[in-house]
């Protein structure tokens, strides 16, 4: 248990719908990052904030928004789903730059 | 732009057989390097990590790894295999910055299959 949680474990919905998945990192940690898993992509990283502010961006759709929030917990909202973005969503977080310790994930499926 | 490249995408190991897999990077300069293991259903597990300093690096479970500068390469390696290493193995890269990092890049992943 690498003490990162996520929820929800499992998210089914359709496309055009909008979904919010929550992190809350290990405690002390200032770093949250946002990564996709998908069959055809790999492994993505999306986004990076520390202590509430927004650091690194990757590969993150417009329709795709994070933020952190006082108490450090984070949240992604993805919007106007398509069947594509069908993926394991991953959180980790860590207490400044350093190792980055994952949660265990939030499997979407867009139908 | 960076990348990381597992050539080995599915390998085979007989319990109690030795291991390695392979890893190479694409980087100006050396970035900082790290080994995960995903099993199946679970999240990404730490193996080992290379900052700097001393080239081979020991990480938990009875993993290490090598950093080649010259070949661009960190390769895990286990001596003897145990059934329960059989899991989906990537490694990954972070542009050093200002002596932190903040995105990880990485590999397609390899999936280890162990053999009884």
């Amino acid at each position: 248990d690498s003490g990162v949680t996520q929820t929800p474990k499992h998210l089914i919905t359709a496309t055009g719908q909008r979904v919010t998945l929550r992190c809350s990192p290990r405690s002390g940690d200032l770093s949250v990052y946002w990564y996709q898993q998908s069959l055809d992509q790999g492994l993505q990283f999306l986004i990076q904030y520390y202590n509430g502010e927004e650091r690194a961006k990757g590969n993150i759709l417009e329709r795709f928004s994070a933020q952190q929030f006082p108490d450090l917990h984070s949240e992604l909202n993805l919007s106007s789903l398509e069947l594509g973005d069908s993926a394991l969503y991953f959180c980790a977080s860590s207490p400044r730059t350093d190792t980055q310790y994952f949660g265990p994930g939030t499997r979407l499926t867009v139908l | 732009a960076q990348s990381v490249t597992q050539p080995d995408i599915h390998i085979t190991v007989s319990e109690g057989a030795s291991l390695e897999l392979r890893c190479n990077y694409s980087y100006g300069a050396t970035p900082y390097l790290f080994w995960y293991v995903q099993s199946p259903g679970q999240g990404l597990q730490l193996l080992l990590k290379y900052f700097s300093g001393d080239t081979l690096v020991q990480g938990i479970k009875g993993f290490e790894a090598e950093f080649k500068r010259s070949q661009s390469s960190f390769n895990l390696r286990k001596p003897s295999v145990h059934w329960s290493d059989a899991a989906e193995y990537f490694c990954a890269v972070a542009p050093v910055l200002g002596g932190g990092y903040n995105k990880l890049i990485f590999g397609a992943g390899t999936r280890l299959a162990v053999h009884p």
